[in-house]
């Protein structure tokens, strides 16, 4: 059964402290791994697809890259505002159009 | 440019009664997913529509049905609605069958009591 497992379940840091948030799924059949950020009461926002092992995407403070076997999303000097769960998805080539969801990171970065 | 749209955006039912949530993808888009997700957890896929067509289904029981309508809008029904039906029920657009990049509404808080 293809799985997404997120960690840290939850993850606390002073604003400017880097970390790294991991999504490792199961190894057959990935076509691609989506992050989402979503803020409390609300619909994931998209961040970031990636393809292939080796691909890195980034967006202001966050690097997202993918393994063979894992993708970890990297906040560099992170600000209050980027408190918020953090989603990774994967899309696999026998489950259709299906994204299957780790269970989420939640960030709280404190000023 | 109109992202996907929910609605309602927030919904009390009683145990037992019937709900019916609506959705519309963006604009070009020809696929609408559906997801459910509970409090602390990841969403879980319930349905997925492209070209007003059932392409797959999760485990969810025979209570929970959808459709497609020819301007690509969707609805996700529930009949007879458990407390546990108690959720955020998230709708996903994606350009085509397979998944590039798939865009979620702002979802339906649905309360059963």
């Amino acid at each position: 059964e293809d799985q997404v497992t997120q960690s840290p379940e939850a993850l606390r840091l002073q604003e400017g402290e880097s970390s790294s948030l991991n999504c490792s799924y199961t190894v057959s059949g990935l076509r691609g791994l989506f992050w989402y950020r979503q803020d409390p009461g609300k619909g994931p926002e998209f961040l970031f697809t990636l393809y292939s092992a080796g691909e890195e995407k980034e967006k202001e403070r966050l690097k997202a890259t993918l393994t063979k076997k894992e993708s970890f999303l990297h906040i560099t000097a992170p600000k209050p505002e980027d408190s918020a769960t953090y989603l990774c998805a994967g899309f696999f080539y026998n489950q259709g159009g299906k994204l299957i969801f780790g269970q989420g990171t939640e960030l709280s970065v404190k000023p | 440019d109109a992202g996907v749209t929910q609605s309602p955006t927030h919904l009390i039912k009683t145990r037992g009664q019937h709900v019916t949530l609506r959705c519309s993808p963006i604009s070009g888009h020809k696929s609408v997913s559906w997801y459910q997700q509970v409090l602390g957890q990841g969403p879980q896929f319930i349905f997925q529509y492209y070209e007003k067509e059932e392409r797959g289904r999760g485990n969810f029981p025979d209570r929970f049905s959808a459709r497609q309508f020819p301007n690509y809008s969707s609805e996700l029904n529930v009949n007879a609605l458990l407390l546990g039906d108690s959720a955020l029920y998230l709708c996903a657009s994606t350009i085509g069958g397979l998944n590039t990049e798939a865009f979620f509404g702002q979802g339906t808080r649905l309360t059963v009591v």
